[in-house]
């Protein structure tokens, strides 16, 4: 299977500023996805993206497949952003492996 | 829509001690998926289910952990003998049968925290 690593693995952000989170994995993926898992464990997908750009609200993401990373963009955090956010990415006919996470503690 | 149902939500055993997890997916969703999460640690898939068929169950430790979808709707992943090492979130997931529009996006369930002592 693919290793999929993200970066970085703590991210302290004060409420209102921007970041950028960023997954690498090691093989062409055709399912790409992030996650974020909320201080009590649910995990809720936020963005199915195996190529190109989407967004929903602050969130954003880019997957530029041929180079075998994906990002995610935080606007204007706020608390409610703490968590983990994960990707997991799938090559054909594997299973989709996630990455270690990167943890957000958004300060108020 | 109802989500991913999964019971117990925590449960404590001593080592050696067997425990089960059930899964109820969302409605019509023809794959299920379980997953361990150890803490610090994302995911890890254990089984996946297309219908009542296993479609992967490479990483599931066999000697202990078995998993069944008889009828091809709810599942119920058991352990037997539990290491302290099985300690772990067990997640449960589901998703649209494969070549159906969104069925490559995953809805999980909240998780069986499970400790080991």
């Amino acid at each position: 299977g693919i290793q999929v690593e993200q970066s970085p693995p703590d991210l302290i952000l004060q409420e209102g500023a921007n970041s950028t989170l960023r997954c690498n994995f090691s093989d062409s993926v055709n399912n790409l996805q992030w996650f974020h898992q909320n201080p009590w464990g649910q995990l809720i997908n936020l963005f199915y993206i195996p190529s190109g750009t989407k967004q929903n609200g602050r969130l954003s993401a880019t997957t530029v497949a041929t180079e075998r990373y994906s990002l995610l963009y935080i606007s204007s955090s706020q608390t409610t952003d703490s968590g983990v956010y994960f990707c997991a990415g799938k090559a054909a006919g594997n299973k989709l492996t996630f990455g270690g996470g990167t943890r957000v503690l958004v300060k108020p | 829509e109802a989500g991913v149902a999964q019971s117990p939500r925590y449960k404590i055993i001593e080592k050696r001690q067997s425990v089960a997890f059930w899964c109820n997916p969302i409605s019509g969703h023809a794959t299920l998926y379980w997953y361990q999460q150890i803490l610090g640690q994302g995911p890890k898939l254990l089984i996946q289910f297309q219908n009542n068929g296993v479609v992967d169950d490479s990483q599931l430790p066999k000697d202990r952990f078995s998993a069944e979808r008889l009828k091809g709707v709810d599942s119920t992943l058991k352990i037997q003998p539990a290491k302290l090492e099985d300690s772990a979130v067990y997640l449960c997931a589901s998703s649209l049968a494969p070549g159906t529009p969104g069925a490559n996006v995953l809805t999980f369930g909240a998780g069986s925290r499970l400790t080991v002592l």
